[in-house]
């Protein structure tokens, strides 16, 4: 079985400085990780993936994110946050060691309310 | 090139009632997945398709079925609709893989139950 907890339901950040959304994930083989973005009234927009090699992945819109094996964390961040970073963040995993095809384990979401 | 499309965005039924809802993915991707939305349980995998077969299913109940034309294009139905089946639901589409590629989302049809 695999899952994955975000822990804070909100994060606050001032507009330009850095932000940090946490991850931590649980899967039986190895992972395959993920963050989307959600709008109002929007579906899901992709930002960046983890599949292997290179512990930090840079993604859409300055992001990036650090994966932590020990920690099992693939926390995302950014160095100065926008306003228009406002949003609902969804990290996702996916264990390439089973055979789930495509199925994606969503944590429950980190709403970021960056302002001015 | 044109994203995935949802239709209807939104659709108001009552219980009982039965619902289809459909889903074209992008142009090439052959593997459809739905998820089902909701403030009280997040976000929640209904079932994948690919090559008109289903692939694999998630927790929900017999009520909820899909399937999946030749030209990929993908519905899902609700039947005997439930106050607790009002949710944004979601389609995905990506190309067949090991699960690496990274799955575009449509907008969702927005599904209210009264």
């Amino acid at each position: 079985a695999q899952s994955v907890a975000q822990p804070e339901d909100q994060v606050n950040v001032a507009e330009g400085n850095p932000l940090t959304v946490k991850c931590t994930y649980s899967v039986s083989g190895n992972p395959y990780l993920f963050w989307y973005v959600q709008y109002p009234n929007r579906g899901l927009q992709f930002l960046l993936k983890y599949i292997t090699g290179d512990n930090l992945v840079k993604g859409s819109y300055g992001f990036e994110a650090e994966f932590n094996k020990s920690q099992t964390s693939f926390h995302l961040k950014k160095p100065s946050a926008l306003v228009s970073d406002s949003a609902l963040y969804f990290c996702a995993v996916r264990d390439w060691s089973d055979n789930a095809g495509n199925m994606l384990t969503f944590g429950g979401g980190t709403r970021l309310m960056v302002k001015p | 090139k044109a994203g995935v499309t949802q239709t209807p965005r939104y659709l108001i039924k009552t219980r009982g009632q039965q619902v289809t809802l459909s889903c074209s993915p992008i142009s090439g991707h052959r593997s459809v997945s739905w998820y089902q939305q909701t403030p009280g349980q997040g976000l929640q995998f209904l079932f994948e398709y690919f090559s008109e077969t289903q692939r694999n299913k998630g927790n929900f109940p017999g009520r909820f079925s899909g399937r999946q034309f030749s030209n990929s294009r993908s519905e899902m139905n609700v039947s005997t609709l439930e106050l607790g089946d009002s949710a944004l639901y979601l389609c995905a589409s990506s190309f067949p893989s090991g699960g690496y590629n990274e799955q575009f989302f449509g907008p969702g049809t927005r599904l209210t139950v009264l």
